[in-house]
């Protein structure tokens, strides 16, 4: 049972606009939350993440989004650019997970010039 | 400052042989993780070490897979005898404090 649920698997933005890629969970005892992005051949690396003491953190042209009552969070991408293309991985821990992190499966971005 | 390192990058191996990854961490990084992830599926959790110590082993498949970090810093994983399901991609990372993991660049495992 996937306890991390990524259920776009690509998405594809114009060049400047915003990629927006969503994330649901279903384990309440989560209490903190990672993005991930991972190029082909290379292993993940740390993009964002966010407590779930809050609703919102921002870092330059990344922003995350927590809703805890809806089990949803979100990254937003402002402006999109054709080197923000990858594979972006949503990951929780806490709750019993004594540190380990619980993946979803990923979203393919494509940026388009 | 070196990130995580992964020997070897790629390991083609027959059915019922031994294999065995190495994982370097951050140095300084008391923790260390192994991950997997098999074709299509989600990146899944294997163990965690604590410098020497294994904190949670729970997510390793079966007895044929052995980890060690012996003087907490660098580790292996040896996987004795390997099985076709055993393919994918290994990957280490390691932590300061526990939440933020930094990964390595994997070690992909092809299992012939």
């Amino acid at each position: 049972d996937q306890q991390v649920k990524q259920n776009s698997p690509s998405l594809s933005v114009q060049e400047g606009r915003i990629s927006i890629l969503n994330c649901d969970y279903t384990n309440s005892m989560f209490d903190y939350f990672l993005w991930y992005k991972k190029y082909p051949a290379e292993g993940p690396t740390f993009l964002i993440s966010i407590s779930s003491i809050k609703d919102k953190n921002e870092d330059g042209r990344f922003t995350v989004f927590l809703n805890k009552s809806a089990k949803h969070l979100s990254l937003h991408i402002v402006p999109s650019q054709p080197g923000d293309s990858a594979v972006y991985f949503c990951a929780a821990t806490g709750g019993g997970s004594q540190g380990n992190l619980i993946f979803g499966k990923g979203t393919k971005l494509s940026v388009k010039p | 400052e070196a990130g995580v390192t992964q020997f070897p990058s790629h390991s083609v191996i027959e059915k019922g042989q031994t294999v065995t990854l190495r994982c370097d961490p951050i140095s300084g990084h008391d923790n260390l993780y192994w991950y997997r992830r098999v074709m299509g599926k989600e990146i899944k959790f294997l163990l965690h070490f604590v410098k020497e110590s294994k904190q949670d082993e729970s997510g390793m498949p079966n007895n044929r897979f052995l980890a060690e970090r012996t003087g907490g810093t660098y580790s292996t994983l040896k996987v004795q005898p390997a099985e076709l399901e055993d393919s994918g991609v290994y990957f280490c990372a390691s932590s300061l404090t526990g939440n933020i993991q930094y990964f390595g660049a994997g070690t992909r495992l092809s299992v012939l």
